[in-house]
């Protein structure tokens, strides 16, 4: 059966320090990839998808950046981390052809103070 | 582009009363329609999903939602709320490619 695992589960970090949030699937190939944020008192915003190896797509300009260097990997890092940069943060997949279903991880809870 | 608009930031209801949760889309084209129900600290679980067909889709945990395309809803209900169905729920919409779109979602509080 395919899994998510998403880490680390909270993490409280000071402005101005770098950012990796790491996310990967097991039991599937070539799944569309998403990073999602939770703002407290706001909805989901999609922030990144990915249908491949290399592939990003940003969907709001902003400190954030994703990358996959692996099918099953998903990134998401800051060089500098902003407040505004605290959130609710998920990563979630599709199965390709099946995009309709998102699969979410248990998100990380980031604390920038 | 397509948006979601959920009326009611918070819904409180009594233990064995209707659950009715709005939802309403934007979109260009025929959406695809979801509700995700997410419980604290964790991540979102699909309730339920319109793709085509019947507008009356059934779901988890008795939960079901009606497609009005004439008036742009997707409603989510329930007969009888049950204590454990205290959640943060969330509509969401797709047309049909790799974004899905989320409404700002909707606290259920469940009073004993």
């Amino acid at each position: 059966s395919q899994t998510i695992h998403q880490w680390p589960a909270t993490l409280v970090q000071p402005v101005g320090s770098p950012l990796s949030l790491e996310c990967t699937v097991e039991g599937t190939s070539n799944p569309n990839l998403y990073w999602y944020r939770q703002a407290a008192g706001r909805g989901l915003q999609l922030l990144f998808y990915s249908v491949g190896i290399g592939q990003i797509s940003s969907e709001v300009p902003q400190n954030l950046s994703a990358s996959r260097p692996q099918d099953r990997q998903f990134i998401l890092s800051s060089k500098k981390l902003l407040l505004s940069d605290s959130g609710f943060y998920l990563c979630a997949w599709s199965v390709q052809g099946a995009w309709e279903k998102l699969f979410f991880g248990s998100g990380t809870q980031l604390s920038v103070l | 582009a397509q948006s979601v608009t959920q009326l009611g930031s918070h819904v409180s209801v009594s233990e064995g009363a209707l659950v009715l949760l709005r939802c309403n889309y934007s979109s260009s084209v025929p959406p695809y329609l979801f509700w995700y129900v997410q419980y604290p600290n964790q991540g979102l679980q699909l309730l339920l999903k319109y793709t085509t067909g019947a507008t009356l889709v059934k779901g988890i945990n008795g939960f079901e939602a009606e497609f009005k395309k004439s008036e742009t809803s997707f409603h989510l209900t329930k007969p009888s709320a049950h204590m454990s169905d205290a959640a943060e729920y969330f509509c969401a919409v797709s047309e049909k490619g790799f974004k899905t779109i989320f409404g700002a979602g909707t606290r259920l509080f469940v009073k004993a």
